[in-house]
Parts: C-alpha cells; structure tokens; sequence
C-alpha cells in the first residue's frame, strides 16, 4: 500500500531534549516535505527536499533540522525543543517538484515540549 | 498573515443542506487543490484545478477556479454526515510544488 509514515504519532517531552521525528515513504517520490499545522494558522512549510542531499528552508525554519541521506526518508530533527515548538507536524511527499502534483501526507506526528 | 484567507471559518449544516467554502487571495496561483482532513489522519487530497474559469465535479462537490487564478469555490450539494471534516486550500505559485495553505474551513453536518 502506497504511503508515508511517520513516527511517533504522539511524543510528550521536555525543553533541550533533542529528537527526532522520522518520515518514511515507499511510493519513490522524490519531492518530501515538512509542515506543522496550528489552529487558526492553517499547515506552515517548514522545510522541504527536491531529491536526495537536496533541501531546504520553507516559511518557519527555525528551531529544525532535516536530512535526505535516502529517497524514502526524511526525518525531522529538533535539536533543543522549546515548548513554541508544540504542535501538529505532518511529513508529506509528491511524485515530482512541480505545480500539479497532488501531496501524500502521513497521519501527523504530535508534539508536546513541556 | 495568511497568503490564503478561507470563509468562513466554521460551518454548521443540516443533512441534505447545500454548502459553499470560499478560498481567496490577491496573488495568482499556477494550481489550486483542495484537501479535506479528519481527526487524527493528514490531509487527503480531492482536486487539482490549473486552468483559469475552470470548474471540476467529484459526485456532489464542485470546484471552481477563478477565472483570474486568484481565488477558488468548493461547493457541495446535499451534505451528508461523510462530508465531514476540515477543507484546506492550498496554491502553488510559479512551476514549482511549494504549496500555501489556507487555515481551513472546519464543516460539520448533522443527522
């Protein structure tokens, strides 16, 4: 079944305590994304890969790290979590970089930094 | 601010009402999609519009684009409790995939 998945679905933890957020898809896509979604802010862009080695910024960046070592994952890294940082995260890819490719989401990822 | 501003915000209907979902916005997209998402899953795609005017059906939603690509319309007629969910708009401008979201529209329909 064509998918993205994402782990873990629920993370409760603490500000500095660095994790990561992994983001896995088996359709052989090559454009992967981050975003996280806050109530009334809608899904912000938080960083994006055109391809493997290839990344980078999307509208809120800061505070995140990404790495595209593989085509098939894309993990999500929070080197000192602060509690701002609190949110819904979605990992989403698409066949190609281009206007009309729909995105593949997984089913979120959320985060509590105390 | 929000490149996407989507009306209304929350709606509230009957069975069997009809409902319109307005995505507007000063800047010109290449492609408009529209995304429904439901508790606890990631946004499903239901339709890519690229072509200014242009009006797609999926059974009894109906999306329209505008004819200047600046703003979208999700209508569906005679909502049904399935129809629930959170409606998101999102542009693509230029060539490439970088996508905007608007906030959303929360639609519930009742029994």
């Amino acid at each position: 079944e064509a998918q993205v998945t994402q782990n873990p679905r629920y993370l409760i933890t603490v500000t500095g305590k660095k994790l990561t957020v992994t983001c896995s898809q088996n359709m052989n896509h090559e454009y992967m994304s981050w975003y996280r979604q806050d109530p009334g802010l809608g899904l912000r862009q938080i960083y994006y890969s055109m391809n493997v080695e290839v990344t980078d910024k999307g509208d809120v960046p800061e505070g995140y790290k990404v790495s595209r070592k593989e085509k098939r994952n894309f993990p999500l890294i929070l080197e000192s979590p602060s509690p701002n940082q609190t949110s819904l995260y979605f990992c989403a890819s698409s066949l190609r970089d281009r206007y009309k490719e729909p995105q593949h989401f997984g089913d979120g990822t959320r985060l509590s930094i105390l | 601010t929000q490149l996407l501003e989507q009306s209304p915000q929350f709606l509230s209907i009957q069975e069997g009402e009809n409902l319109t979902v307005y995505c507007n916005s000063s800047s010109v997209f290449s492609s408009l999609q529209w995304y429904r998402q439901e508790p606890g899953e990631g946004p499903v795609l239901l339709v890519t519009v690229v072509t200014g005017g242009e009006v797609k059906k999926l059974k009894r939603l109906t999306f329209q684009f505008g004819d200047a690509r600046k703003d979208s319309s999700l209508h569906i007629t005679a909502a049904q409790p399935g129809d629930t969910g959170l409606y998101l708009c999102a542009g693509a401008e230029g060539s490439w995939g970088k996508l905007q979201f608007g906030a959303g529209t929360q639609v519930v329909v009742t029994p």
